[in-house]
């Protein structure tokens, strides 16, 4: 049972491209969560998604990310126009029941890096 | 505001030499506190869940512990491949979405 996967691992962007982080959930599961890692910060909730639904995204900036879990294939965190303090590893995580399900199996990021 | 605080921020063991981690919280309302182990480059794998004050969870050699205002992650003879990010995270009852992070404990054991 491969666990969570996320691609890619590392992902160089220049200001005003676009980044797509992608993350595929351990089999079975249908919950995912987004967290974003700031160099000396601890982990920060961005956004918790089911299956097509967006369900809290309280952690997430305003403008320019959004995010996505399609009926069928990974969900994907889109962030438009980068600026370099998206700079972070981005981490995705899932789980096989919603909140307040205790355990949640991580990915082991994407390394967003803008120039 | 809601506050999770780790210390220490690094810590030094010799392999054998038996330690506590800290992890101290200020929150509106705990549902639950959660301990994980981060590798570099990898993401956290979850440790333990404690839900109550006075609760203990042990696995190997480690042991978790709970009380109203802080956790204790309790390393017993540690050996090198105890050597990671220890990361304290709580759970609100308010806002059981998610998971609030400290900025975790590195710990390296000397062989």
């Amino acid at each position: 049972n491969a666990g969570v996967m996320q691609n890619p691992r590392h992902l160089v962007r220049r200001r005003g491209q676009e980044a797509r982080l992608r993350c595929s959930p351990m089999k079975g599961h249908s919950h995912v969560y987004w967290y974003r890692q700031l160099p000396e910060e601890g982990l920060k909730f961005m956004v918790y998604l089911q299956k097509e639904n967006i369900i809290d995204e309280s952690g997430m900036p305003k403008e320019r990310f959004s995010a996505e879990f399609p009926k069928e294939g990974p969900s994907i965190l889109r962030i438009q126009q980068v600026v370099r303090g998206d700079s972070a590893a981005y981490f995705c995580a899932s789980s096989p029941l919603g909140p307040p399900e205790e355990k949640l199996f991580f990915g082991s990021g994407t390394q967003l890096s803008v120039l | 505001e809601d506050q999770v605080t780790q210390s220490p921020e690094a810590l030094r063991l010799q392999e054998g030499e038996s330690s506590s981690l800290n992890c101290s919280y200020t929150v509106s309302g705990l549902r639950g506190l959660f301990w994980y182990r981060q590798d570099p480059g990898k993401g956290p794998e979850f440790l333990f869940t404690l839900y109550s004050a006075g609760e203990e969870k042990e696995k190997e050699r480690l042991k978790a512990t709970l009380t109203k205002k802080e956790s204790f992650l309790h390393i017993t003879a540690p050996k090198p491949e105890d050597s990671a990010t220890y990361l304290c995270a709580v759970q609100l009852q308010t806002g059981a979405n998610n998971l609030f992070f400290g900025t975790g404990t590195r710990l390296t054991v000397i062989p």
